[in-house]
């Protein structure tokens, strides 16, 4: 049973378009992240929610909005995709707002 | 900008060597030290977490952190080459309700057989 899962694992799509990505997490914790791996493998927090609250949002273009509609859910919706968008994008859970992450299996997006 | 730094490598090793991988970071008031490895094309994967200055053995994992040095490092004992991968260096800041944890860029390890 996977304990962070994400879906899908591979989107390509092209510039301007609209594109979602759906996290569940079934560790029963409270946090969900949402971070963003580059080419170059460095990975960089996005997003943060505890409890359904959003408690990080670190500099990120408006076009990406994330949605918590409970606890076991984080979504990441993406508009007006851009080229520089294109990178593998991580979905995380914690038990705390402390606690040691476990991430799901990543979702590469390619923008063309 | 609160900063976690470690060597890009890529570190090569032979196997039954000791690995060594350093991390330092920039806020000096951060509380947990964690150590994550990630496979080429997979997600990072929890190795080692360490809160308090000292060494912590599970293994032949050792995590080793100096906080008055403001450094953290992993020392892999006996490498097998199926320890090959990149090793995350992660803080978590504290300070109000953000409690953010940033990665370091990743060190790249190679276990020669």
């Amino acid at each position: 049973d996977t304990a962070v899962s994400q879906t899908p694992k591979y989107l390509v799509t092209q510039m301007g378009n609209d594109k979602s990505i759906k996290c569940e997490q079934n560790l029963g914790h409270d946090t969900m992240y949402w971070y963003k791996q580059d080419s170059k493998k460095f990975l960089k927090i996005m997003f943060s929610y505890n409890n359904k609250e959003l408690i990080i949002n670190e500099t990120v273009p408006n076009r990406f909005s994330p949605k918590s509609p409970d606890k076991a859910h984080l979504n990441l919706h993406i508009n007006s995709l851009e080229l520089g968008d294109s990178a593998v994008y991580f979905c995380a859970s914690s038990r705390t707002r402390t606690g040691e992450l476990f991430f799901g299996e990543g979702s590469r997006l390619t923008v063309l | 900008q609160k900063e976690v730094e470690q060597n890009s490598g890529p570190l090569s090793v032979p196997e039954g060597a000791i690995a060594s991988l350093n991390c330092t970071y920039s806020d000096r008031v951060s509380q947990s030290f964690f150590w994550y490895r990630q496979y080429s094309g997979k997600s990072p994967e929890l190795i080692m977490s360490i809160y308090s200055n000292g060494d912590k053995e599970d293994g032949r994992f050792t995590a080793q952190l100096n906080k008055a040095s403001q450094y953290v490092s992993l020392l892999i004992r006996d490498s097998q080459p199926s320890d090959s991968a990149t090793y995350l260096c992660a803080v978590r800041n504290s300070g109000g309700s953000n409690y953010k944890l940033t990665f370091g860029k990743g060190t790249l390890l190679t276990v020669n057989p």
